[in-house]
């Protein structure tokens, strides 16, 4: 009963490829989100969805295309991908923006070589 | 946009002592500052979160400091122990959080 579950946890592949990513949340929250986190630990938000609807859409290449078919579901699509692509990919959900907590999954770890 | 300074970056303890990571931030519309910690292979995880209308909040062994004025905010833990080995992120909101870069924080036996 995994609050935010995302698959796979790693994903190798080569560059040029295309990958999916797929996020979700059974705590009932309205907003879901996708952060990268690179090789020196940082977070970086991409995306943020409400009920659906694209809420946030940081400065992120037009390859990776979130889809969100229902508000607990949130994936994450990545067209020819490329060696800086690589990092740790995390979904994570809260309510409404401002002021709540979020509830990460525990990444996937995406290598493209 | 929001600016989170967090330092240090690497703070080694022995096993029993405390640890402080202290956090800056720039926007003065912030009013939501959680913590997080991440263990290795793991997602983020909230430990505590304080909010602006507050100036301290305790919970067991961690406690955090907030002072909106100078606009920063602390980490506090006592008797580190192994298991708080980890890397611990700050956060500031008014409506999207921004992360500070993480301090890895090492407690040894």
């Amino acid at each position: 009963d995994t609050a935010v579950s995302q698959t796979p946890k790693y994903l190798v592949t080569q560059m040029g490829n295309d990958k999916s990513i797929k996020c979700e949340q059974n705590l009932g929250h309205d907003t879901m989100y996708w952060y990268k986190q690179d090789s020196k630990k940082f977070l970086k938000i991409m995306f943020s969805y409400n009920n659906k609807e694209l809420i946030i859409n940081e400065t992120v290449p037009n390859r990776f295309s979130p889809k969100s078919p229902d508000k607990a579901h949130l994936n994450l699509h990545i067209n020819s991908l490329e060696l800086g692509d690589s990092a740790v990919y995390f979904c994570a959900s809260s309510h409404p923006l401002g002021g709540s907590p979020l509830h990460f999954g525990n990444g996937t770890r995406l290598t493209v070589t | 946009g929001e600016n989170v300074e967090q330092h240090p970056s690497t703070l080694s303890v022995q096993e029993g002592d405390s640890a402080v990571i202290k956090c800056t931030y720039s926007d003065s519309a912030s009013n939501y500052f959680p913590w997080y910690k991440q263990e290795l292979g793991k997602g983020p995880q909230l430990i505590i979160d304080i909010r602006s209308n507050v100036g301290e909040k305790k919970d067991q062994r961690i406690a955090v400091t907030l002072n909106k004025t100078a606009k920063h905010f602390s980490l506090h833990i006592t008797e580190t122990q192994p298991e708080d080995s980890a890397v611990y992120f700050c956060a500031a909101a008014y409506s999207t959080l921004t992360f500070g870069k993480g301090t890895m924080l090492l407690v040894s036996p």
